[in-house]
């Protein structure tokens, strides 16, 4: 595999529901991302993690509890979620969270989940 | 607060048609500036970056974008478009001192007729 790899690629859970989002870099990069695309909404920041440790929440609510085990791996838990939330979540990586390798964000293919 | 804005959400184009598309960022300080592109079914990918020195930024696929500071712009150019340039285009930037905050535009859909 190369690239960044998420998965599952569909995921259709209820709202009390518990189920997981898992992203894989193979780059050796040192930050990973979680965004958020909605229909007719600009992709959304959810959170960063660089050199496993997060550096950005941005305003996301509890029911999404990221986990970074190692720079390669990225989870994202879900719990009681609500149908708005049904979403694209994409998962992204670069080398460096800051300064030069921070730039270009390389993406992975995307979650398209589902709460019924 | 900081936002990126395309004003084309829809563009539908014949191939060897010219393409622009418009985007415009609201940031007051030094920013890097980015066009990514999404195929059917494809992961989102970098077209090109400008960070600094010549304002004419050229890609891959024969794109190129300029920046225009004056006009806080970053237009997204291709002379002559193909059928295999369907896809959705999104600009976004990120501020020099918090560089990995990408903010995305809203997308734009092209659709070239063969």
């Amino acid at each position: 595999e190369t690239g960044v790899t998420q998965t599952p690629r569909h995921l259709v859970m209820g709202m009390t529901n518990k189920k997981s989002l898992k992203c894989e870099q193979h780059l050796g990069h040192n930050a990973m991302y979680w965004y958020k695309q909605s229909a007719k909404k600009p992709l959304e920041l959810m959170f960063v993690y660089s050199l496993e440790e997060r550096v950005e929440n941005n305003s996301v609510p509890s029911r999404f509890s990221p986990e970074c085990p190692n720079s390669s791996h990225l989870f994202l838990h879900l719990h009681t979620l609500q149908p708005e939330d049904s979403a694209l979540y994409l998962c992204a990586s670069s080398e460096h969270a800051w300064g030069a390798g921070s730039y270009e964000q390389y993406f992975g293919p995307g979650t398209r989940l589902t709460v019924t | 607060a900081q936002s990126v804005s395309q004003h084309n959400h829809h563009v539908i184009l014949s191939e060897a048609a010219s393409l622009e598309l418009g985007c415009n960022y609201s940031y007051g300080g030094t920013v890097n500036l980015f066009w990514y592109v999404q195929y059917p079914g494809q992961h989102l990918q970098l077209l090109l970056k400008y960070f600094s020195g010549d304002p004419l930024v050229k890609g891959i696929k024969g794109f190129e974008a300029e920046f225009i500071k004056s006009k806080f712009s970053f237009n997204l150019r291709k002379p002559s478009v193909q059928w295999s340039d369907t896809a959705e285009y999104f600009c976004a930037a990120s501020l020099m001192d918090s560089s990995y905050k990408l903010i995305f535009g809203s997308g734009t859909r092209l659709l070239v007729r063969p």
